[in-house]
């Protein structure tokens, strides 16, 4: 298994501010992921961040709303940039480990509400 | 498109009854499907996959390809298992998950 740690754990914004949070890992991992779980939705994945490349985003997250760092193989931040209330909602990031292909591990996740 | 589906938000049984949480999917070829569980204040974590046909905390899913579904079954409910329930696929196209939408199951005494 993996040990994933975030921070912060939860935060209140006011729109129009930046929140930026971060992901440790306590092993080197080649992927990492960024998802969003909206109040009463589902998992939403955000976007792929690979050490070393651009951040690859799904389709309706674009890079300078949702701008992401992978400066080594154990740490990510994702940022969430001019936000407004319909950016509150649990932000999580796992890493892809295991002896099978698409086992993920999740962190804990940061709950963030924006005013 | 690919496509998880799980039709109930909310399954309450009582302790010892039967569980089913069902999932359907949409996928074109032969999926690989997982079941992810997030108990309260933990976080989200691999119950199980279909390739690897195991029984993991009583919990079994067998998947079906004539009815494209997936669904969570345990001949036995337990109060410890009331927790958020999440189908979940690969997809084919991008290699990401893709989730349901979970299912809260409560397990009353």
């Amino acid at each position: 298994s993996a040990v994933i740690s975030q921070k912060p754990s939860r935060d209140i914004c006011q729109r129009g501010t930046s929140l930026t949070i971060q992901c440790q890992v306590d092993s080197q991992v080649t992927m990492m992921f960024w998802y969003r779980q909206q109040p009463g939705q589902s998992l939403t994945l955000i976007a792929t961040a690979n050490q070393g490349s651009e951040a690859t985003y799904e389709s309706g997250f674009v890079i300078d709303k949702f701008p992401i760092s992978r400066p080594n193989l154990t740490f990510s931040t994702l940022t969430v940039s001019n936000m407004s209330p319909e950016d509150s909602s649990i932000y999580l990031c796992s890493v892809e480990r295991g002896t099978e292909a698409y086992e993920q591990y999740f962190g804990p996740g940061t709950r963030l509400t924006v005013t | 498109a690919q496509r998880v589906t799980q039709p109930e938000k909310l399954l309450s049984v009582f302790k010892g009854a039967p569980v089913e949480l069902k999932c359907n999917y949409s996928y074109s070829g032969s999926p690989e499907l997982f079941w992810y569980v997030q108990y309260s204040r933990q976080r989200l974590q691999l119950l199980l996959r279909h390739i690897s046909r195991e029984s993991i905390k009583g919990f079994t899913a067998d998947l079906n390809k004539g009815e494209t579904s997936f669904h969570l079954k345990k001949p036995f409910a337990q109060e410890e298992d009331s927790a958020m329930y999440y189908c979940a696929l690969i997809s084919s196209n991008t290699g990401k998950l893709i989730f349901g939408q979970g299912t809260t199951l409560q397990v009353k005494p």
